[in-house]
């Protein structure tokens, strides 16, 4: 069965420190891994899309990595700010015509003073 | 201007009832979705369209209906409410997702459905 793991569930950080999020995935065949940003009461918006041959991505302070031999992924946040604060998901895309998307449940992010 | 926009933003009606949640996107886009949020917050695909027709057909109750009259409109209608239905839909749309499917979403702000 494909499923998407992530860890941890929820996380509290103050301004201006860093912090990681981690996504393990089972999803076979593979395609792409994504890490959405979900603000309360609003829909997902793509933080990074990677495929099987890229290992790392980059979108501002945001920084994506992808170890597909050992199906791990990892969202690092740089010198966060209050308005990361948010749920951020990890989702795997399989192959083919009608490919889907496996979501994780996301981690809970909470950057505070 | 809203790429993905969705309405009603929230909802609120007796079990039994019939409704509907409208889509629209303006970015030009082949493919549009349904998803359902439930209280974990997993998201879970419903439905999907490409070009008006429907490609993705999850097993979702046929009390729930799609409907596209055109590809920039994704339309749902829920019939016979249940209280299990209560949940965040969210719209959204990409282009055409073929072989490899590496194509970004974009989603809609959601409809919050709460079934009394």
């Amino acid at each position: 069965k494909n499923q998407v793991e992530q860890s941890p569930q929820s996380l509290i950080i103050l301004e201006g420190k860093n912090c990681t999020l981690q996504c393990n995935y089972t999803v076979s065949p593979f395609s792409n891994l994504r890490w959405y940003k979900q603000d309360t009461g609003r829909g997902p918006v793509s933080l990074t899309i990677m495929t099987f041959s890229e290992n790392t991505k980059s979108n501002g302070r945001y920084t994506a990595t992808l170890d597909a031999d050992t199906k791990q992924s990892s969202l690092h946040i740089t010198a966060s700010q209050l308005s990361d604060s948010a749920s951020y998901i990890c989702v795997v895309g399989g192959t083919g015509t009608a490919s889907k998307l496996t979501f994780g449940t996301g981690t809970r992010l909470q950057v505070t003073l | 201007d809203t790429a993905v926009s969705q309405t009603p933003k929230y909802l609120v009606t007796q079990m039994g009832n019939d409704k509907s949640i409208k889509c629209e996107q303006n970015l030009g886009h082949d493919t549009m979705y349904w998803y359902k949020q439930d209280s974990k917050k997993f998201l879970k695909i419903m439905f999907s369209y490409n070009n008006k027709e429907l490609i993705i057909n999850e097993t979702v109750p046929n009390r729930f209906s799609p409907k596209s009259p055109d590809k920039a409109h994704l339309n749902l209608h829920i019939n016979s409410l249940e209280l299990g239905d209560s949940a965040v839909y969210f719209c959204a749309s990409s282009h055409f997702r073929g072989a490899g499917g590496n194509e970004k979403l974009f989603f809609g702000s959601g409809t919050q459905l709460s079934v009394l």
